[in-house]
């Protein structure tokens, strides 16, 4: 069965510190990842990615997949409380329309 | 619409009744999905559209769980007999890509409480 796990499903922070976000899978023929950011509503897009080793960036956060090690790492540098959020990770499988989603990790950056 | 646009935003219901939720998706986006996100869970799909027809509805829990998108735009997720685990935020998104090959835009959701 396809799934996703999201480590940690919890972290604080403090202003300027650089977080890493893990999301591991396993899906039967993968077609892409994609990172959403949740606040208090919509999740909203962040990255996709389809090949490995290619680094996603916009801004202070960026992502890499791993397609051999089946991960991926979603990366925020000098965090600011505005990156309070659920983070969710996805992926997408050639074989069916849905994306399986993992449980998130709630990241809460403190001043 | 600029965005996906769900309504009611909120819903209070009682156990044993009927609901119906209402997702407008982006105008020109033929592909349509509704997921279910209980808390501290990620969201868990539901339905997909493409077009007017429910092309994957392998997500739906059980018999009383039915949506329908009779135009090809709007989609209402209709909900029988509630029950108090039905209680989540029900999350709609679009898609323009008719592959389903998938940047979801979502909406805000909508929260419904069974009680």
């Amino acid at each position: 069965e396809d799934k996703v796990v999201q480590s940690p499903l919890s972290l604080v922070v403090h202003e300027g510190d650089t977080v890493t976000l893990n999301c591991s899978y396993e899906v039967t023929n993968f077609r892409s990842l994609l990172w959403y950011k949740q606040e208090k509503k919509a999740p909203t897009f962040l990255f996709m990615l389809t090949s490995s080793g290619i680094e996603k960036k916009s801004g202070r956060l960026s992502s890499i997949l791993d397609k051999k090690e089946l991960f991926s790492i979603l990366n925020i540098t000098a965090t600011q409380t505005g990156d309070s959020a659920i983070y969710l990770c996805a992926v997408a499988s050639l074989n069916n329309n849905d994306m399986r989603f993992g449980a998130g990790t709630r990241l809460t950056v403190k001043p | 619409g600029a965005g996906v646009s769900q309504t009611p935003s909120n819903k209070v219901t009682e156990k044993g009744k009927y609901v119906e939720l209402r997702c407008d998706p982006i105008s020109g986006h033929t592909a349509l999905y509704w997921y279910r996100q209980s808390l501290g869970q990620g969201p868990e799909f539901l339905i997909y559209f493409q077009g007017t027809g429910a092309a994957d509805d392998s997500g739906l829990p059980n018999d009383r769980f039915f949506a329908v998108r009779p135009e090809g735009s709007v989609s209402t997720l209709k909900i029988q007999r509630t029950e108090r685990g039905d209680s989540a935020v029900y999350l709609c998104a679009s898609s323009k890509d008719p592959s389903g090959a998938n940047v979801l835009t979502f909406g805000a959701g909508s929260r419904l409480t069974v009680l």
